[in-house]
């Protein structure tokens, strides 16, 4: 089965800098990953997804990257607000064929203003 | 789009009985659906896996006879907590898929207590 490993456990940065949290995962096979975002209380929203055919997909101030080869893939925040202020979850698929997901511990980001 | 609720959002309940939470895709039918329970300040733990008109696969160490998950549609699946004890405490929340790319979207959750 897949393993998720994320890091840092915690990211405190100042408003304006950048965000970066790392997954690796362990199942060579696994082609999509997802990034959802937490706020307390809530439900994890999905922010951004990348499948295995592309290396890099962006959207405003987020942009996730994939490297096969090492397997590992990043979430990357740039010029951070505190609304960006959440714990995020990365995920692998479970098996290559299935819907299940296998989550990474999470990353709680507090942007300081 | 992919919008999923989830009632109740809140339940408390008294030890030995049961407790039934409803999970929905309201704008997309859903082939699978998910039920994930959350403790404080951790990650998401799956606990079983519903396709409609079939029987749920449950996670290692999760007591299918205790969380009785029912699949009538496809667009709700029930997850029934039964003989509720205190340790069963906990943040419920089902995910929904609309078909085989991967994607989960997460209901709002359930915060049960048992007393």
């Amino acid at each position: 089965g897949e393993n998720v490993e994320q890091h840092p456990s915690t990211l405190s940065v100042q408003e304006g800098d950048s965000a970066v949290i790392k997954c690796t995962y362990s199942d060579s096979a696994s082609n999509y990953f997802p990034w959802y975002k937490q706020e307390l209380g809530k439900r994890p929203q999905l922010i951004i997804d990348i499948r295995s055919n592309v290396g890099e997909k962006k959207d405003q101030r987020i942009a996730v990257t994939l490297n096969k080869t090492a397997k590992h893939f990043s979430l990357h925040i740039t010029e951070t607000q505190p609304e960006d202020s959440a714990v995020y979850f990365c995920a692998a698929p479970r098996q290559a064929a299935g819907n299940k997901l296998t989550f990474g511990g999470g990353t709680r980001v507090l942007v300081k203003p | 789009g992919a919008v999923v609720s989830q009632h109740p959002s809140r339940v408390i309940c008294k030890s030995g009985t049961s407790v039934k939470i409803e999970c929905r895709s309201l704008d997309f039918q859903a082939t699978t659906m998910f039920w994930y329970r959350q403790f404080p300040k951790k990650s998401l733990m799956l606990m079983a896996t519903s396709n409609e008109g079939s029987k749920a696969t449950y996670e290692q160490g999760v007591e299918k006879d205790k969380f009785l998950i029912n699949h009538a549609s496809l667009t709700l699946s029930t997850l029934t907590v039964t003989s509720a004890h205190p340790e069963d405490s906990s943040f419920y929340i089902c995910s929904a898929s609309p078909g085989t790319g991967g994607e989960q979207y997460f209901g709002p959750g359930t915060r049960l207590t048992v007393t």
